[in-house]
């Protein structure tokens, strides 16, 4: 299996621009999490999904921040209008029954 | 509520001494917890789990940990250190602010670093 994949991997955009990150889970895996991970507040959760509905948002900073999971093999996570502050690595995990997540290598966002 | 805290920032050994990296939980029912590790521009890749089975667990390249449920701890160890064992590890307890289980919950992470 080929893991959790993520794309892209870096990402630059300019202040206003919309952004999508997308990811792959592991197939055959029902749990999808996004997290966020920066130096000032470490890894967040920011969003998950069992079977590909949304279960829990509390984590998502703001209206800005969007995810979606349209099918079992394939998610967004989708910031518009971005902003600076966003700037973070943020990755996909997948999970089965076992509570164990696998993780994706992340995208490194900068938003100038 | 569960909550997880690494108890240093950063830990520094010798190449071939032992290693030994603090974490003390708090969950409200008898948690699941995980020990992952990060290395420089890469993902998290799990290194162990304890679930109720053996309290002592062994995990991919050397590191094992110990549940002891009386001291609230799961530290992480490792006989013999190696220059490719610096990097970054994450105690996690499952269960979020929500309570699900499926919820994992990081500690702020331990920098390890290697010298040699």
């Amino acid at each position: 299996d080929a893991g959790v994949i993520q794309s892209p991997r870096h990402e630059v955009t300019e202040m206003g621009q919309e952004v999508t990150l997308r990811c792959k889970p592991i197939s055959g895996h029902d749990y999808l999490f996004w997290y966020r991970q920066t130096m000032m507040r470490g890894l967040e959760l920011l969003i998950y999904f069992n079977n590909n509905v949304p279960i829990d948002d509390s984590g998502m900073p703001e209206d800005r921040f969007s995810a979606k999971m349209p099918n079992a093999s394939f998610s967004t996570l989708k910031i518009q209008p971005s902003e600076p502050r966003d700037s973070a690595v943020y990755f996909c995990a997948s999970s089965s029954l076992a509570h164990e997540q696998f993780f994706g290598p992340g995208t490194r966002l900068t938003v100038l | 509520a569960q909550s997880v805290t690494q108890l240093d920032s950063h830990v520094s050994v010798s190449e071939g001494t032992p290693v030994l990296l603090r974490c003390n939980y708090s969950s409200s029912y008898s948690p699941s917890l995980f020990w992952y590790v990060q290395h420089p521009n890469k993902g998290l890749q799990l290194l162990l789990k304890y679930t109720s089975a053996a309290t002592l667990v062994k995990g991919i390249n050397g590191f094992e940990a110990e549940f002891k449920k009386s001291e609230t701890s799961f530290h992480l160890t490792k006989p013999s250190a190696h220059m490719s064992d610096a990097a970054e590890y994450f105690c996690v307890v499952s269960g979020g602010l929500s309570g699900s289980a499926r919820q994992l919950t990081f500690g702020s992470g331990t920098q390890l670093t290697v010298l040699p």
